[in-house]
């Protein structure tokens, strides 16, 4: 099975400032991997599949990059409703594994 | 509107039974390999089981393998997980999820909590 590992478990910004959250893979995925955001009480929300494709009406200050086994989530002019847990996942073959998570929070 | 709406979520006995539930109007559901991920109180996502457009491959997570069973009724754009043996372990919210082309989980329903507690 395919572990994910993301880091750093949780981060504080600032308004306006760029945050770079890492998820890095056991094996190679190529660009099978995409982000998604989640709010207290809420569902995930799809942001970025294939590594780097942004879903439909998301912000464009969410930007995915890596292929292979390191990939990263960069959000950029961080703004207060940032503030959520992120989540990597691979979507190729099954089991389906999701990342342990990053929370980030707003100062 | 293309969504997914859960039910069946309950507060049942360990070793006991529950069947969730997945309706997905609004979309053409039989085309769509349907999945159910949980998460428990206070910790991350967990993918469960996905099953294809038309039955014919199913798959586990290693944590439900022997205990869940996916399946779905096409007619009825519906999605079903029936849960056996249940453990506290368990515990957890229960959402249905929908792949877009690249695999990514592009719909999800609002979840249905499962509680396993004597």
């Amino acid at each position: 099975d395919i572990q994910l590992t993301q880091s750093p478990s949780s981060v504080s910004a600032s308004v306006g400032d760029r945050v770079t959250i890492t998820c890095r893979t056991s094996q190679d995925i190529g660009r099978w991997l995409a982000w998604y955001q989640q709010k207290p009480g809420q569902a995930p929300k799809l942001l970025i599949y294939a590594a780097s494709s942004l879903q439909g009406g998301v912000s464009s200050r969410f930007s995915g990059s890596g292929s292979g086994t390191d990939f990263t989530l960069s959000i950029s002019s961080l703004q207060p409703e940032d503030s959520a847990t992120y989540f990597c996942q691979h979507t190729n073959t099954s089991p389906l594994t999701f990342g342990g998570g990053t929370r980030l929070d707003i100062k | 509107e293309v969504k997914l709406v859960e039910s069946g979520g309950a507060l049942v006995k360990p070793g006991g039974s529950l069947r969730l539930s997945c309706a997905g109007p609004g979309f053409s559901f039989s085309t769509y390999t349907m999945n159910w991920v949980r998460q428990a109180p206070g910790k991350g996502l967990e993918w469960v089981s996905s099953i294809s457009g038309i039955s014919t491959y199913t798959y586990y997570a290693d944590s439900v393998k022997g205990r869940f069973t996916v399946s779905r009724d096409n007619a009825n754009n519906s999605l079903f997980l029936q849960m056996n043996n249940l453990r506290a372990e368990d515990t957890a919210v229960y959402y249905c999820a929908r792949p877009q082309g690249w695999g990514a989980f592009d719909i999800w329903g609002q979840g249905t909590v499962v509680t396993v507690s004597s």
